[in-house]
């Protein structure tokens, strides 16, 4: 089924150290995998994304990777700062509809 | 640029009670989602509209949730009757080629 599971639920690290959320989805026809940060009572904002042509795209500090055999794609923080404590959501658009589905989200939070 | 405009932000309703909300999305953004995130849990699709017509509603629960974009722009949706399951923040999006833009969300409380 139409299915992206995203690991871990939660993460802790140090202020400058670096940070990876992974995620696996289902439908090997998805072309199109965007990361969503999500502050505490606001909306979703679109922070990267990856198309399946490609298999990593970077932008300052974050990057995303892609491995379409394995059907994984991760992002990548490197010199954490405050104020990327947030909740980050991956997503995959499934080919059916060219709807997008969303993982549970990672919890992540930046230790001073 | 404007983006997408919801309202109400906030809700507080009874079990049984009926309620609406509406969504505008950016100009000119023919794709319009409405999506339900439960606290801690990252959204789930609802139903998705391509200019007045329905792409996709098969997680819309149909016996008590409907929605609609008459004229392929504003959309709103409505509960009727609400379930205390249904709390949750109800997120509208638009699109442009691949980004969705999501507006502030109606924050629905059913007690």
């Amino acid at each position: 089924g139409e299915n992206v599971e995203q690991h871990p639920s939660t993460l802790s690290v140090q202020e400058g150290d670096s940070a990876v959320i992974k995620c696996t989805y289902s439908d090997s026809a998805s072309n199109y995998f965007p990361w969503y940060k999500q502050e505490l009572g606001k909306r979703p904002q679109l922070i990267i994304d990856i198309r399946s042509n490609v298999g990593e795209k970077k932008d300052q500090r974050i990057a995303v990777t892609l491995n379409k055999t394995a059907k994984h794609f991760s992002l990548h923080i490197t010199e954490t700062q405050p104020e990327d404590s947030a909740v980050y959501f991956c997503a995959a658009r499934y080919s059916s509809a060219s709807k997008i589905i969303f993982g549970s989200g990672t919890r992540l939070s930046i230790r001073p | 640029e404007a983006g997408v405009a919801q309202s109400p932000r906030y809700k507080i309703i009874e079990k049984r009670q009926s309620v609406a909300f509406w969504c505008n999305p950016i100009s000119g953004h023919a794709t319009l989602y409405w999506y339900q995130q439960i606290l801690g849990q990252g959204p789930k699709l609802l139903i998705q509209f391509q200019n007045n017509g329905v792409v996709d509603d098969s997680q819309l629960p149909k016996d008590r949730f409907s929605a609609e974009r008459l004229k392929g722009v504003d959309s709103t949706l409505k509960i009727q009757p609400a379930k205390l399951e249904d709390s949750a923040v109800y997120l509208c999006a638009s699109k442009e080629a691949d980004t969705q833009y999501f507006g502030p969300g109606t924050r629905l409380t059913v007690l």
